[in-house]
């Protein structure tokens, strides 16, 4: 029983690359999230999923896209990385919000 | 804006003594108020968590303290630990319980052996 598994760990992007992050859970949450971490400024909510087929934008969704196919995935897509989205980067899962262990994403 | 504020940034408490986090908010929609430690390199995690009709909630050496009509919760961690130096963080959401949380800046606390 994994929980919330989030790949990779670490990336380095170069501005305007783009890549996905990955965000899977085995608990069969209908509701699943993505938060951006940066010092001082405590966890934001980016996008967010009530289940499969069904997303919304969060307080901070400019730059990101993500869609929802299945329960168990939530992809969180960069499509063109600025220096900005440099943070690292949470899924959570279900209402009480068990968390992954963060991508920390670098954009040079 | 920042709806949630938390105070204080950081904090150093000996052994054996009481923390003390404060948050405070401006929705009065919100209805569900959680407390996440995060320990380095790690995902928060839930610790406790309060609804509004209760005025305050023990779990072990955590309680959380809220107050309605000031629009303040607050964690206290009693007899302090060295392992509970970690970051927290307030946050608070309206419905479902963690729908769309919105998480207060963080406290580092730290715990002086």
């Amino acid at each position: 029983n994994a929980g919330v598994t989030q790949t990779p760990k670490f990336q380095v992007l170069k501005t305007g690359q783009s890549m996905t992050l990955q965000c899977a859970q085995d608990m069969n949450h209908e509701y699943m999230s993505w938060y951006r971490q940066d010092p001082g400024m405590g966890l934001r909510l980016i996008h967010y999923s009530v289940g499969a087929g069904i997303t919304d934008q969060g307080e901070v969704p400019n730059g990101y896209n993500v869609s929802r196919s299945t329960t168990e995935d939530f992809p969180l897509r960069l499509l063109s990385a600025a220096p900005s989205q440099t943070s690292v980067y949470f899924c959570a899962s279900g209402r009480r919000g068990v968390f992954g262990q963060g991508t920390r994403l670098t954009v040079v | 804006q920042q709806q949630v504020k938390q105070s204080p940034q950081s904090l150093i408490v000996q052994k054996g003594g009481i923390s003390i986090i404060n948050c405070a908010y401006e929705n009065t929609a919100f209805d569900y108020f959680p407390w996440y430690q995060q320990f380095p390199g790690k995902g928060p995690a839930l610790l406790i968590a309060i609804r509004p009709d209760v005025s305050e909630k023990k779990e072990g050496r955590f309680t959380i303290s809220f107050n309605k009509s000031a629009k303040q919760f607050s964690l206290h961690i009693m007899d302090s630990q060295p392992g509970d130096s970690a970051t927290y963080f307030c946050a608070a959401s309206k419905g479902e319980y963690g729908n769309k949380l919105v998480f207060g800046a963080g406290t580092i606390l730290r715990v002086k052996s």
